[in-house]
């Protein structure tokens, strides 16, 4: 069974950059798309972006001007970095797999399992 | 512009059904989506994704309690003989030409 454990500081001072690895264990990182997606308190939730395990990636238009992606196949993790953060920033971010599917023509795309989720804080 | 629209919130008794309500933007009545729960204090769990015909398959250990359904737009989720574990945020989520889209939530209180 995959699961998914996010890692990184839990304070990062405002303008700094945030930088998060989500560890893939129980299965391999290839053949899927996987994501960043953060729930700031009391809020719903927001997609970051995605990354295949080629290194390809997608962005919110949101965040894309702030936002890398990056996919270590050696290590079965894959990371997020957020430059010039400020206080809207904070959230719980999870990670997530995203298994790409056709089934008789319909494309599926969706979460099927997320990490439990890390806080991070921004502020001096 | 993708958006999927759901009830702030919902409200039932123990033991009684619940259905809920994931609206998808006009012109997009054929896309599937997912359903998620979040249970107070949690991360999500993936619950089922479901197709614009009304098929669909859960994650792994959802109880049967819990289907989903299709129409026209609108994509349900049913909870049935609802148990107070019940009580969380339900989100659903959908996705586009290089996007991934989720509802605002809604968030169920088991009476």
């Amino acid at each position: 069974q995959v699961q998914l454990q996010e890692s990184g500081p839990g304070l990062v001072k405002p303008s700094e950059t945030l930088s998060l690895t989500c560890s893939v264990s129980g299965g391999s990182i290839s053949d899927f798309y996987w994501s960043w997606i953060r729930q700031p308190p009391g809020k719903g939730l927001e997609w970051i972006g995605y990354v295949y395990y080629s290194g390809s990636t997608n962005y919110n238009p949101s965040l894309k001007s702030r936002v890398t992606m990056s996919v270590d196949t050696s290590k079965n993790q894959f990371s997020l970095r957020v430059n010039s953060v400020t206080a809207a920033d904070t959230a719980v971010y999870y990670c997530a797999r995203l298994p790409r599917e056709v089934v008789a023509s319909t494309l599926f795309f969706y979460v099927d399992v997320w990490g439990r989720g890390t806080t991070v804080t921004v502020s001096s | 512009q993708l958006v999927l629209t759901q009830s702030p919130s919902a409200s039932a008794s123990l033991g009684a059904s619940v259905k809920l309500t994931c609206t998808l933007t006009s012109g997009r009545s054929t896309y599937a989506i997912a359903w998620h729960q979040q249970q107070p204090e949690k991360g999500p769990r993936f619950l089922m994704r479901l197709n614009s015909d009304g098929s669909l398959i859960k994650g792994d250990g959802i109880p049967d309690r819990f289907s989903g359904s299709s129409s026209g737009a609108e994509r349900y989720l049913t909870i049935s003989s609802l148990q107070s574990e019940d009580e969380a945020d339900y989100f659903c989520q959908t996705w586009g030409i290089g996007s991934v889209v989720f509802g605002a939530g809604t968030k169920l209180t088991v009476l």
